[in-house]
């Protein structure tokens, strides 16, 4: 089952904030991030693990509640590079890697 | 990191012909490699699981048939359109990890994409 994301598109203007949510119906062992710029193949953010793990590197963190089935990515003090389509895929723990991604949120960074 | 490679990036064909996309991992050994189709503005929608020296493993609507995957060495894993028609037009993309096996193993290192435009 795909998981679900919100919000589905959001405009801010360099250095403010956002959060992109991702919930599952099912239970999840881990939960991907990847963003991907136009015309361009998905780039690996970080990956999250159940036991509620929270990552982050540089301005760009999550976290991963496991009981809840949700993950959040937050972005913190953005830049115009972060501009892009950000996908969840989530893993059931069945197969190694195989993802359902979500529908994606599309984050516009103006100057 | 690691680097995947797709080949071609793009192609436009006539209807009825048959395209083969390359999947190469260049710097690892991929055990397995993900084969995704996406439309504009959508998700990346899995099509099929691949295994070195096994069957694909296909998600359930994919026909089997038509898209042709073959996952020869660890290396290479090839996806096949036969008889294509303007509906397979799309964005094809390939993924691959190199550790065998368990949940949360490792990232997927995507493949740049193939645009697929059949006329």
């Amino acid at each position: 089952q795909q998981p679900v994301q919100s919000p589905q598109a959001v405009i801010l203007r360099e250095g403010e904030d956002a959060v992109i949510n991702c919930s599952s119906s099912k239970a999840l062992y881990s939960v991907h991030w990847y963003r991907q710029k136009h015309g361009e193949a998905p780039v690996f953010l970080m990956i999250l693990l159940k036991g509620g793990e929270q990552k982050g590197h540089d301005k760009i963190s999550a976290s991963f509640n496991e009981k809840k089935q949700q993950s959040s990515l937050y972005l913190t003090a953005s830049q115009l590079s972060y501009s892009g389509t950000y996908f969840c895929g989530t893993e059931g723990g069945t197969s190694g890697s195989r993802l359902t991604f979500g529908e994606g949120t599309q984050l516009t960074v103006n100057p | 990191g690691a680097v995947v490679s797709q080949h071609p990036s793009w192609v436009i064909c006539k209807s009825g012909t048959s395209v083969k996309i390359e999947c190469r991992s260049l710097d690892f050994q991929a055990t397995t490699m993900f084969w995704y189709r996406q439309f504009p503005k959508q998700s990346l929608m899995l099509m099929a699981t691949s295994n070195e020296g096994s069957k694909a493993t296909y998600e359930q609507g994919v026909e089997k048939d038509k898209f042709l995957i073959n996952h020869a060495s660890l290396t290479l894993s090839t996806l096949t359109v036969t008889s294509a028609h303007p509906e397979d037009s799309s964005f094809y993309i390939c993924s691959a990890t190199g550790l065998a096996g368990g949940p949360g193993t490792g990232e997927l290192f995507f493949g740049e994409g193939s645009r697929l435009t059949v006329l």
